[in-house]
C-alpha cells in the first residue's frame, strides 16, 4: 500500500532563516506531487505542484520554492523565511491529474517568528 | 481561476441529525471531489463525483452535483461525534494537473 510521509511535524524558525521541508511517497512510481499551504481556517493554497522529476509548477509567485530529486521525493524550501510565510503546509500525491483523488500526508506546523 | 465555495461556513447539529453541506463552482469541470479535515491533520479523500453523475453514495454520505447550477451537496446522515471536521469541497479545470479548493465548512456535532 502506498504511505505518504512529511517532516517535521511542526517547526519553529525566526525570520530571515532558511527552510527546508521534505516530503516522500511509497509505494507507488511517477505520482504527481503537491504542496499546499492552509491559514488557520482556511481553505487550501495550491503552491507547487510536479507531475515528474525535475518538473515544477509554481502556482503563486512567493518567497518558497519546490524540488523534485527524485521520483517519490518533494522538498519545499526558501532562504529566508517572512512572518507570512507561518501556516500549515501540506504534501499530497495523487497517480495522474485533477481526475484521481489525492492523498494527504499529516502536514507541517510552521511558526515564524 | 475557479474556486468551490462552500456554505456554510459553519454547521453545528446535534448527533443523530443530518448535515448537509454545499459548494459551488464557476467553471465547467470534469469532476467533483469532497474531503475531510480533522483538526490539525492532513485531508483525506471522501468521494468523486464525475461531471457525467448525478448522485453518487458512500455509507452514510450522499453526493449529489448539479452542472446546469455549477453546484454540489453533501449529505452526512445520522450524524456521529466523530464526524466533527472540516469538509471541503474541490474541483479540477477540464485537462489540468490539479485541484482547486474552497474554503471549507466546519461541521460540529454535539453529542
Amino acid at each position: 500500500s502506498q504511505t505518504i510521509h512529511q517532516w517535521p511535524a511542526t517547526l519553529v524558525q525566526p525570520v530571515g532563516s532558511p527552510l527546508s521541508l521534505e516530503c516522500t511517497v511509497e509505494g507507488t512510481s511517477n505520482p504527481n506531487l503537491y504542496w499546499y499551504r492552509q491559514a488557520a481556517g482556511r481553505g487550501l493554497q495550491l503552491l507547487f505542484y510536479s507531475v515528474g522529476i525535475g518538473q515544477i509548477s509554481s502556482e503563486v509567485p512567493q518567497n518558497l520554492s519546490a524540488s523534485r530529486p527524485q521520483d517519490r521525493q518533494f522538498i519545499l524550501s526558501s532562504k529566508k523565511l517572512l512572518l507570512s510565510d507561518s501556516g500549515f503546509y501540506l504534501c499530497a500525491w495523487s497517480p495522474g491529474g485533477a481526475s484521481y483523488e489525492q492523498y494527504f500526508g499529516p502536514g507541517t506546523r510552521l511558526t515564524v517568528t | 481561476s475557479q474556486q468551490g465555495e462552500e456554505d456554510p461556513q459553519a454547521l453545528s447539529i446535534q448527533e443523530g441529525e443530518n448535515a448537509t453541506m454545499n459548494c459551488s463552482y464557476k467553471t465547467s469541470i470534469n469532476n467533483l471531489q469532497w474531503y475531510r479535515q480533522n483538526s490539525g491533520r492532513g485531508l483525506v479523500h471522501l468521494i468523486l463525483i464525475r461531471s457525467n453523475e448525478r448522485e453518487k453514495h458512500s455509507g452514510r454520505l450522499r453526493v449529489t452535483l448539479d452542472t446546469s447550477k455549477k453546484s454540489s451537496s453533501l449529505l452526512i446522515t445520522a450524524s456521529r461525534a466523530a464526524d466533527t471536521a472540516s469538509y471541503f469541497c474541490a474541483t479540477d479545470e477540464q485537462g489540468a494537473q490539479k485541484l482547486v479548493f474552497g474554503q471549507g465548512t466546519r461541521l460540529t456535532i454535539n453529542p
